[in-house]
């Protein structure tokens, strides 16, 4: 265990639905991440907290939404998703995202399925 | 803009065998350079970090090696077992995108048969 829990572990939706993913961690960290693993692709970074700011949207279309309520909490809150938004979501965690040498600890991800 | 690959995408080996994995990056300007392991259905595990300041880094069985001025880092697995069946994935932190965000490769697939 990396100390980085994410919930739901898997989750199937309708394209109308609307959803959260949810990740927690332990390990005291400032900073936490959104990344999103595609088949065949590598990882892309989605969004970053750093004390509790967010720091980045890497262009990130609005029917993702990130919500960060304190330094140990992460939402990425889902509606109108489309099929090619089936992935992998990983939630990592790092001591500050000014740091520049931090190791970032990543959670087992959710499994998203988009019907 | 900094591009990550890895070779081979799959690897199968028998017990026991010595491996490398490969890693080459497009722009030398980078802080570190990570080594990760991914199960199947899991996160990431980080297995090494090498600053760019250093040649490599080991931890037990595994060895990993920067070569920043030709862009390339290399992941040595001693004496491989089954519990090393994996998927490997390389990042790198380059300087011009900030201290966080990394840029990692698709990875290598690796299978060691029992």
């Amino acid at each position: 265990e990396t100390g980085v829990t994410q919930t739901p572990r898997h989750l199937v939706m309708g394209m109308t639905n609307k959803k959260s993913l949810k990740c927690e961690q332990h390990l005291g960290h400032n900073a936490m991440y959104w990344y999103k693993q595609s088949a065949k692709k590598p990882l892309e970074l989605m969004f970053v907290y750093n004390f509790k700011e967010q720091t980045e949207n890497n262009s990130v279309p609005s029917r993702f939404s990130p919500e960060c309520p304190n330094s140990s909490h992460l939402f990425l809150h889902l509606h109108t998703l489309q099929p090619e938004d089936s992935a992998l979501y990983l939630c990592a965690s790092s001591q500050s995202a000014s740091g520049g040498a931090d190791t970032q600890y990543f959670g087992p991800g959710t499994r998203l399925t988009v019907l | 803009k900094q591009e990550v690959t890895q070779i081979p995408a799959a690897l199968s080996v028998p017990e026991g065998e010595n491996l490398v994995l490969n890693c080459s990056f497009t722009d030398s300007a980078i802080y570190n350079l990570q080594w990760f392991r991914q199960d199947p259905g899991k996160g990431l595990t980080s297995l090494l970090l090498i600053q760019s300041s250093q040649r490599e880094q080991t931890s037990g069985r595994l060895n990993a090696s920067l070569d920043k001025s030709s862009g390339r880092s290399t992941l040595y697995i001693a004496a491989s077992q089954p519990g090393d069946s994996a998927t490997y994935l390389c990042a790198v932190l380059p300087v011009s995108s900030g201290t966080y965000k990394y840029i990692f490769g698709t990875g290598t697939r690796l299978k060691v048969l029992a």
